[in-house]
């Protein structure tokens, strides 16, 4: 059981460009989120979705975009590439809204020069 | 605005030497609490969910305690194995499954 699927692993981006990172799950949860987080600063909420074609902003939407057209797959849209998105990306999903039954993936690091 | 504030940010510890790491939260109407553990380059691990004040929960050398204002996870006797970062995190009112996370507390056990 593959859990929640995270690529790419590891990227350099320069300023200005865009990349989308990829999600997928196989455990059929409704509930996937995307976090960043930062040394020092815990995780922060990007966007959520409570299913197929719902999506809505968490803490700091700003600078991506999401969409959700399965159940299985939420990929996180990065435009326009800037330092300040230079982090580690979590993908995460979850049966029930408890934060109990959520699953992260093994994360994304991204570096933007 | 609800937050939750982790302490200490690093802890070192001898192995044995027994301690606690504190998780401070302001949210309204919190429906649970919530510990994690995070290996170096990995996502974060499910620990425990407490659900109201007085509430404990026990996994090994680990034991997690919640008051009306704060959540302490106490290490008994750790190994060097439990160095890892910890999380907490609070799920308040409403139906979107945000968790509020705290910045974490490094926790390295020396043999």
């Amino acid at each position: 059981n593959a859990g929640v699927t995270q690529t790419p692993k590891f990227r350099i981006l320069k300023i200005g460009q865009s990349m989308t990172l990829q999600c997928t799950q196989d455990m059929n949860h409704n509930y996937m989120y995307w976090y960043r987080q930062d040394p020092g600063m815990g995780l922060k909420l990007i966007y959520y979705s409570v299913g197929a074609g719902i999506t809505d902003k968490g803490e700091v939407p700003n600078g991506y975009n999401v969409s959700r057209s399965t159940t299985e797959d939420f990929p996180l849209r990065l435009e326009l590439a800037a330092p300040s998105q230079t982090s580690v990306y979590f993908c995460a999903s979850s049966y029930l809204t408890g934060g109990n039954t959520i699953y992260f993936g093994e994360g994304s690091w991204l570096t933007v020069v | 605005e609800d937050q939750v504030t982790q302490s200490p940010e690093a802890l070192r510890l001898q192995e044995g030497e027994s301690s606690s790491l504190n998780c401070s939260y302001t949210v309204s109407g919190l429906r649970g609490l919530f510990w994690y553990r995070q290996d170096p380059g990995k996502g974060p691990e499910f620990l425990f969910t407490l659900y109201s004040a007085g509430e404990e929960k026990e996994k090994e050398r680990l034991k997690a305690t919640l008051t009306k204002k704060e959540s302490f996870l106490h290490i008994t006797a750790p190994k060097p194995e439990d160095s890892a970062t910890y999380l907490c995190a609070a799920l308040g009112s409403g139906n979107t499954g945000k968790l509020i996370f705290g910045q974490g507390t490094t926790l390295q056990v020396k043999p």
